[in-house]
């Protein structure tokens, strides 16, 4: 089977930057997703790992270590609009890339 | 603008109901999902379509009935249903190649009296 575990909550200063981490176990590994979610709306895609190491995106940027099982997902210069749930999702090689296996979220709060 | 939208975005239904939950997606992608995602729980996926064919059934209840008329459209149909079936019913669409990201519709918020 697989599971997924990240933080519940975590709080943050605008203009801070702030980690996010996510472990996962899977029977077999594919590739490795972050998502977005505000209250009330869609998730949208952030970044994809499939390889280790470091995928920058403006102010995101993800992170895999494969052996380690473990992803983070960095916010640099915090903004209000950040605060949201981020999802990290994990596919499985045995169970097909299209079966995403999410975890429960975390929510950021980024406080002024 | 997300292109997959979904309709209605609120539902309240009695357990004897019947009734339909649609999505429809604008871009062009194969494959079509739905989730479901509960307060406190991880987002679960519960069908997949692939060229309108179901190719996952990720063990759901038959009062969940899904239906796939066309690549760009997909349905769930709700009938019988339980007060603990009461979530956001989410649809997605993806290219059905893996490095593609799924594009999520904005849900509907279904509850169960």
């Amino acid at each position: 089977g697989q599971n997924i575990d990240q933080p519940t909550e975590m709080t943050a200063t605008e203009g801070a930057i702030v980690q996010i981490n996510c472990t996962y176990q899977t029977s077999g590994f594919n590739g490795l997703f972050w998502y977005q979610q505000h209250a009330g709306e869609a998730p949208t895609f952030l970044s994809y790992n499939v390889l280790d190491g470091l995928e920058e995106k403006g102010r995101f940027s993800s992170f895999l270590s494969r052996s380690k099982g473990y992803s983070y997902l960095l916010l640099k210069e915090l903004q209000m609009k950040d605060s949201a749930s981020y999802l990290c999702a994990v596919s499985g090689l045995n169970t097909g890339f299209q079966k995403l296996v999410f975890g429960t979220g975390t929510r950021l709060l980024v406080s002024p | 603008e997300t292109g997959v939208t979904q309709t209605p975005r609120h539902l309240v239904m009695g357990m004897t109901n019947k009734k339909s939950l649609k999505c429809e997606q604008h871009l062009g992608h194969n494959a079509m999902y739905w989730y479901k995602q509960s307060a406190k729980k991880p987002l679960e996926l519960m069908f997949v379509y692939n060229f309108k064919e179901q190719t996952e059934n990720n063990s759901v209840p038959s009062r969940f009935s899904p239906e796939c008329p066309n690549s760009s459209h997909l349905f769930l149909h709700l009938h019988t249903l339980q007060p603990e079936d009461s979530a956001l019913y989410l649809c997605a669409s993806s290219p059905q190649r893996e490095e593609y990201e799924q594009y999520f519709g904005p849900g509907t918020r279904l509850t169960v009296t």
